[in-house]
């Protein structure tokens, strides 16, 4: 179920940098979603946006989405400790497909 | 808050035993899904649930593995005569109907075949 690349596969920064990645897929979608899973744990959900949507936020995390070129970013901003995890961006509605993830290291 | 709930969290099987994996979905959610983490980064779909009906099976492998979602009862994945390639962490998903809305996973079973 990969649908797509994302970029970069790793990631390290220091404690409040930024952190931005992208992702890639191949089909039209009506949605796209961003997790986090920390190390050994479950998928926590953290954004949607929607195919008419170009930006959202949510809290300290910020979403785009170009559906032109079927790609999305996603920026954490004053990166802290805890966000150490790996991040996937994921399509589909009822049949999730998932990219390969961007493994983020935020270094204190 | 609310979660979806699986057990057990670790369950270790000698190759050729059969394996049973449980998930609590979140009431109200009306779709369960089943993925396998095999690799740390590769996630594959196996089954997907519309209330105690089959909605999507394309992923499973239909000879050993099976699953149900029965009312009041936890879901369950079960694998008969588990194989060592089936070792890796099992996620269940639950999600309202329509789309939109973002899934909540449990925090999955490790399945460790020996």
């Amino acid at each position: 179920s990969q649908q797509g690349e994302e970029d970069p596969q790793a990631l390290s920064i220091q404690e409040g940098e930024n952190a931005t990645m992208n992702c890639s897929y191949k089909t039209s979608i009506n949605n796209l979603q961003w997790y986090r899973q920390n190390s050994g744990r479950g998928l926590v959900h953290l954004i949607l946006i929607r195919s008419n949507e170009r930006e959202k936020h949510s809290g300290r995390l910020r979403v785009t989405l170009d559906t032109s070129k079927k790609s999305s970013s996603l920026l954490i901003t004053a990166s802290r400790a805890a966000d150490t995890a790996s991040y996937f961006c994921v399509t589909g509605d009822y049949k999730l497909s998932f990219g390969a993830g961007t493994t983020v290291t935020v270094r204190a | 808050g609310e979660e979806v709930a699986q057990t057990p969290k670790h369950l270790v099987r000698g190759e050729g035993q059969k394996a049973k994996l449980y998930c609590a979905p979140i009431k109200g959610h009306s779709y369960v899904f089943w993925y396998q983490q095999v690799l740390k980064n590769e996630f594959k779909f196996l089954i997907s649930f519309q209330n105690e009906n089959v909605f999507d099976e394309t992923g499973m492998p239909k000879e050993r593995f099976s699953a149900k979602c029965l009312p009041n009862s936890p879901c369950s994945l079960e694998i008969q005569a588990t194989k060592l390639e089936d070792s890796a962490v099992y996620f269940c998903a639950s999600t309202r109907a329509g789309t939109g809305y973002g899934y909540t996973f449990g925090s999955g079973t490790r399945l460790t075949v020996v």
